[in-house]
């Protein structure tokens, strides 16, 4: 098992670039996640997926943020234009959920976002 | 809405000590999950130990245990016997039992003196 793979795990950029972040969630895990860490703000949930499905994006900061999950493999974060108060660890976490249990949320290794 | 506190921003203790890390939470809703996570310097997030709110015990894993107390809403994470390895940030979380999102705590930064 892989676990949850992002890329790119570190992005330098320029204020105004497009930036697309990646997430290969577990296989056969049913749900996606992308949180953002800041100093400031701690652990925040952007939005999540439910086979493929996006369930809650009232986390997403505003127009210039994106996600998409186009299959069960795959998932992108996308900012456009990106800003310097973007700069962040963006963390991608899959679960697969099961009638009992704790149903563990596991991330991937996070993908640390400069914006200059 | 869901609400994850953790007071103490850092904390140092000695090695081989036992440490309480502590958490507090509000949430209205009867059915629901809490976790602790632990962040070293390198960035990734390790799941350490879960309690449900209908778990009639405590949690344990290994060294890690959870006083659960209910009524109080808390959930502290006691980590007995300390190793330099436990230096880290600490996360405390929630989720509600019908959804799936994780809500977290702004963490206790844990250092461990020789």
């Amino acid at each position: 098992d892989a676990g949850v793979i992002q890329s790119p795990r570190h992005e330098v950029t320029e204020m105004g670039q497009e930036v697309t972040l990646r997430c290969k969630p577990i296989s056969g895990h049913d749900y996606l996640f992308w949180y953002r860490q800041t100093m400031m703000r701690g652990l925040e949930l952007l939005i999540y997926f439910n086979n493929n499905v996006p369930i809650d994006d009232s986390g997403m900061p505003e127009d210039r943020f994106s996600a998409k999950m186009p299959n069960a493999s795959f998932s992108t974060l996308k900012i456009q234009p990106s800003e310097p108060r973007d700069s962040a660890v963006y963390f991608c976490a899959s679960i697969r959920t099961v009638q009992s249990g704790a149903n563990v949320l596991t991330f991937g290794a996070g993908s640390r976002l400069t914006v200059l | 809405a869901q609400k994850i506190t953790q007071t103490q921003p850092g904390m140092f203790v000695q090695e081989k000590e036992a440490v309480t890390l502590d958490c507090t939470y509000d949430t209205s809703d009867p059915s629901y999950g809490l976790f602790w996570y632990k962040q070293p310097s390198s960035g990734e997030m390790i799941f350490l130990i879960y309690q449900g709110s209908y778990d009639q015990q405590n949690a344990t894993e290994g060294r890690y245990s959870l006083n659960f107390q209910k009524a109080r809403k808390s959930a502290n994470l006691v980590i007995s016997a300390s190793q330099l390895g436990d230096s880290a940030m600490y996360f405390c979380a929630m989720r509600k039992r019908r959804a799936q999102k994780l809500v977290f705590g702004q963490g206790t930064r844990l250092t461990i003196n020789p």
